[in-house]
């Protein structure tokens, strides 16, 4: 089983709807949750980060995380063309060797269409 | 302008090579990370430092070394040894603490020739 699992996707929504991205991870003892976005050739770029359970918004992201079902997921408000991209979410594990560690899932591409 | 720089941008290397990757950061972090990318997959880690003259393997290191001689500077050596470098090689710092968001430089594509 991977460490942090994503649908590849891709996932293709119309403009101004919401987008829906999961994330699951297998160890229990994950801390801290990120999500980024990398367009294509470019480098990652971080969006949204979560750390305890429940809702974090930060203008059209939305950031939700279940500890107890390890899953956290990101909606995207007002989806937008330029949202298209691929969305990577990462999570660090729990201290010890695995400090600051952080694993990636696959990622999701996104695509919103006009 | 606070930044992470890799370069070059572009680098090929030929059989037997030894090629380094530099990265730099003018952000005052303590930790500094390196990344792989193979094309549609995530980032998997090749090596990461939490501090000056210290640095833990990651998952993939083999066939990779680096040094951490400078707060702000974590060279990457792709060795001959690594049979496979062609890939997208992602730098990465964040401020000291296992739970510190990662930010990213803009990368360097790596290819054989």
């Amino acid at each position: 089983q991977k460490e942090v699992e994503q649908n590849s996707g891709p996932l293709s929504v119309p403009e101004g709807a919401i987008a829906s991205l999961n994330c699951t991870y297998s160890d229990r003892g994950s801390q801290s949750f990120f999500w980024y976005r990398q367009y294509s050739g470019k480098s990652p770029e971080l969006i949204m980060f979560i750390y305890s359970n429940g809702d974090k918004e930060d203008g059209r992201f939305t950031a939700q995380l279940n500890k107890a079902s390890q899953y956290v997921s990101l909606l995207i408000r007002d989806s937008q063309p330029s949202d298209s991209a691929t969305y990577l979410c990462a999570v660090v594990q729990d201290g010890g060797t695995s400090y600051g560690k952080l694993t990636f899932g696959q990622g999701t591409i996104l695509t919103v269409h006009p | 302008d606070g930044g992470i720089t890799q370069s070059p941008k572009y680098l090929f290397r030929k059989e037997g090579q030894n090629v380094t990757l530099s990265c730099e950061q003018n952000l005052n972090h303590d930790a500094m990370y390196w990344y792989r990318q193979d094309p549609g997959q995530g980032l998997r880690l090749i090596y990461y430092s939490q501090i000056v003259n210290d640095f833990q393997k990651g998952d993939i290191a083999e066939g990779y070394s680096v040094s951490r001689e400078k707060k702000e500077s974590f060279p990457l050596t792709v060795t001959s040894a690594q049979k496979n470098p062609t890939a997208f090689y992602l730098c990465a710092s964040s401020s000291r603490g296992g739970n510190q968001p990662q930010h990213f430089g803009d990368g360097t594509r790596l290819s054989i020739l």
